[in-house]
């Protein structure tokens, strides 16, 4: 069965550095998302991805984070200057359009 | 825009009784409704849908949920619980159109006691 992958699982990174999480999506699938987790709360939709553009952005997703389709196979999310509380699960999604398809997240933690 | 409400943060309940998770919604157009279960340091794990059709719809783990339009709502039930049902329920939506983007609601936590 098909399945949305992500890499790494965990990441740890000091205050400041860049992170980079990679996501494979389900290959024929169209539409891409971000969501973020922090620890004990709700799940939180941060962008959407068509047709290689942004298609929608929360608040959350400010001018620190960006994502790209670098190769026409994977989906990125780059935090540029990570700040403590970007310590979160994010989490990928595909579809193609309709039900969303998620992977099983990648956890980050920010010292 | 959507919304979700899920107005319980937190259900205790004793094991092999019934239970009901609430989750209403609020949107301006058809929507797709979904239940995920969450278990400790875990992903999203979806439990059941609706899309279309019956407004009942069977999930896995002996979970159902009935779309209720005129209420707004889409509550997750089960006849008798387990402990491995313990984690925690998110009720999401989304519209038919657009991004197709998900909102999720605040989630409740099942806590099955024995």
């Amino acid at each position: 069965e098909p399945e949305v992958t992500q890499t790494p699982s965990h990441q740890v990174t000091q205050m400041g550095q860049e992170v980079i999480l990679r996501c494979v999506p389900i290959s024929n699938h169209l539409y891409f998302y971000w969501y973020r987790q922090i620890l004990g709360q709700k799940v939180e939709f941060l962008v959407s991805f068509y047709n290689n553009e942004i298609s929608e952005k929360s608040e959350i997703f400010d001018d620190q984070f960006s994502v790209e389709r670098p190769d026409g196979s994977n989906f990125t999310l780059k935090i540029r200057s990570t700040k403590l509380e970007d310590s979160a699960m994010y989490f990928c999604a595909s579809s193609s359009p309709g039900e969303l398809f998620f992977g099983e997240g990648s956890r980050l933690t920010v010292l | 825009a959507q919304s979700v409400t899920q107005l319980d943060s937190q259900v205790p309940v004793f094991e092999e009784a019934p239970v009901e998770l609430r989750c209403n919604y609020s949107s301006s157009v058809s929507v797709y409704l979904f239940w995920y279960v969450q278990y400790p340091n875990q992903g999203l794990q979806l439990l059941l849908k609706y899309l279309s059709g019956s407004t009942l719809v069977k999930g896995i783990n002996g979970f159902e949920a009935e779309f209720n339009k005129s209420q707004t709502s889409f509550h997750l039930r089960k006849p008798s619980v387990h402990i491995s049902d313990t984690a925690e329920y998110f009720c999401a939506v989304s519209d038919r159109a657009g991004t197709y983007k998900y909102i999720f609601g605040t989630g409740t936590r099942l806590k099955v006691l024995a």
